[in-house]
């Protein structure tokens, strides 16, 4: 079946640091693929997604590309902030299942100490 | 901006109660759906419901569960004998077409003792 497998966390970085929280699939078919963030007491919030190999998802200064041949969307970002220490998850749905199902990654946290 | 809001942000529930989960989507959104978190464990999705039944459910969504939408704005979650092990976190999301994005709520989290 479909499944998603992320870095292991916690990661602790200093601000403007470079992130990259990798994020590797399997699936069958062609998945769509997502990044979701989880900022303290909130919801789950997309932040970027890409449909198709080789798209690249981009928000807020985040990016991500679909990679079909390595299987991976790893999450980038250049200059990391405090705002964005949150909990991120790589998630992918297979649309030709039939109504939308989300396969998430465990979860990544995120801690940017200034 | 519109949000989708779940009540209540924590719920604590005896072994064997019955527990409703509340929901309410955007309004304009017609599908609708369910993911829980177990502490330390992935995001696993429960069931998804249009036109005003469920379309899809995975292997966690047994008999115990029901979803409901009563009507024209809630979506709920009822756990009818609560175990132990349904203490989770409990999302629910909705999305305007099957293909766009879905939104999700802040989440109950519900603890079974």
């Amino acid at each position: 079946g479909n499944s998603v497998t992320q870095m292991e966390g916690p990661v602790t970085l200093s601000e403007e640091a470079f992130l990259t929280i990798n994020c590797t699939y399997t699936a069958t078919g062609y998945p769509s693929l997502f990044w979701y963030v989880q900022y303290p007491g909130e919801g789950l919030q997309l932040l970027l997604k890409a449909t198709k190999a080789d798209d690249k998802g981009s928000n807020k200064g985040f990016e991500a590309t679909y990679r079909k041949e390595t299987t991976s969307f790893h999450l980038e970002k250049g200059s990391v902030q405090v705002s964005d220490s949150a909990v991120y998850f790589c998630a992918l749905s297979d649309q030709r299942q039939g109504a939308q199902k989300l396969v998430f990654g465990q979860g990544t946290r995120l801690t940017i100490n200034p | 901006e519109p949000e989708v809001t779940q009540t209540p942000s924590h719920q604590v529930t005896q072994m064997g109660q019955e527990v409703i989960l509340r929901c309410v989507p955007i309004s304009n959104h017609l599908y609708f759906y369910w993911y829980r978190q177990i502490l330390g464990q992935k995001v696993e999705f429960l069931v998804s419901f249009y036109n005003n039944e469920i379309s899809e459910k995975s292997e966690i969504f047994d008999d115990q569960f029901s979803v409901e939408r009563p009507d024209g704005s809630n979506f709920t979650l009822k756990i009818r004998s609560t175990k132990l092990e349904d203490s989770a976190m409990y999302f629910c999301a909705s999305s305007e077409l099957e293909e766009t994005e879905a939104f999700f709520g802040q989440g109950t989290r519900l603890t079974v003792v």
